[in-house]
């Protein structure tokens, strides 16, 4: 089985821009779409990015998504952080046995 | 408007079996296009994909919990359910029932909002 790996946390200020990575360990990246979602302080996890760059309908266009082969990575982009912004980002892909998550990465906006 | 809701006992005592039930409300689990899942979060960690049921029976399961896994799905009541027997602290947990579209990708469209299991003496 692969896994995703992703920084534990990461912070900036209101305003600015983030990106989260999202590194797959055996495998490409590209084989399998990527997923993002995230999970604000006691609520379920919501999808914010589906098919490595879609946006579900309702969620901004300042969140945006890539994936980079070359690194084998995919990467969560979120332009003009806002409060509301803060909370927990999990990558998810998967095969065709498998689904699979990112350990998660908590945004914090200063 | 999709609504997914679990339920079952809040505490389970070690070595017993963990059963939960999740009841879909504005969509139907006979969909084709559409596996119904289990994906769990212990207190303060990251989410772990439990496995799914599509609307024939065929399942699949996360590796690490195969021996001791179930879910299976009721057509007649629109519900679809999770077993994990032997149960330990380790599978204290939030637990989530989830939509996941079938299609071109697979990706989690619809998420309950979960339930506390706890597995206590």
């Amino acid at each position: 089985n692969f896994m995703l790996t992703q920084p534990h946390s990461v912070s900036e200020s209101p305003g600015k821009t983030i990106s989260i990575s999202c590194t797959r360990s055996i495998g490409s990246i590209a084989s399998n779409y990527v997923q993002w979602y995230q999970q604000r302080p006691g609520n379920s996890p919501t999808a914010v990015i589906y098919e490595d760059y879609r946006r579900p309908s309702g969620v901004p266009d300042r969140f945006s998504a890539s994936i980079d082969s070359s690194s084998n990575s995919a990467s969560l982009t979120i332009s003009g952080l806002q409060p509301e912004d803060e909370a927990d980002y999990y990558c998810q892909s998967y095969d065709s046995d498998n689904r699979v998550f990112g350990g998660g990465t908590k945004l914090t906006v200063l | 408007q999709v609504q997914l809701q679990e339920s079952g006992p809040g505490l389970v005592k070690p070595s017993q079996t963990l059963s939960l039930t999740c009841t879909v409300s504005g969509a139907s689990v006979k969909s084709s296009t559409y596996y119904w899942t289990w994906i769990r979060q212990p207190p303060g960690k990251g989410l772990e994909w439990i496995g799914f049921v599509y609307f024939t029976g065929t399942t699949k399961y996360n590796s690490s919990l195969k021996s001791r896994v179930s879910i299976s799905v009721d057509t007649s009541k629109n519900h679809f359910s999770l077993k994990l027997n032997s149960v330990t602290a380790a599978d204290t947990a939030l637990y989530y029932c989830v939509r996941e579209t079938y299609s071109n990708s697979r990706w989690f469209d619809t998420w309950g909002q979960g339930t506390l299991v706890t597995v206590s003496s």
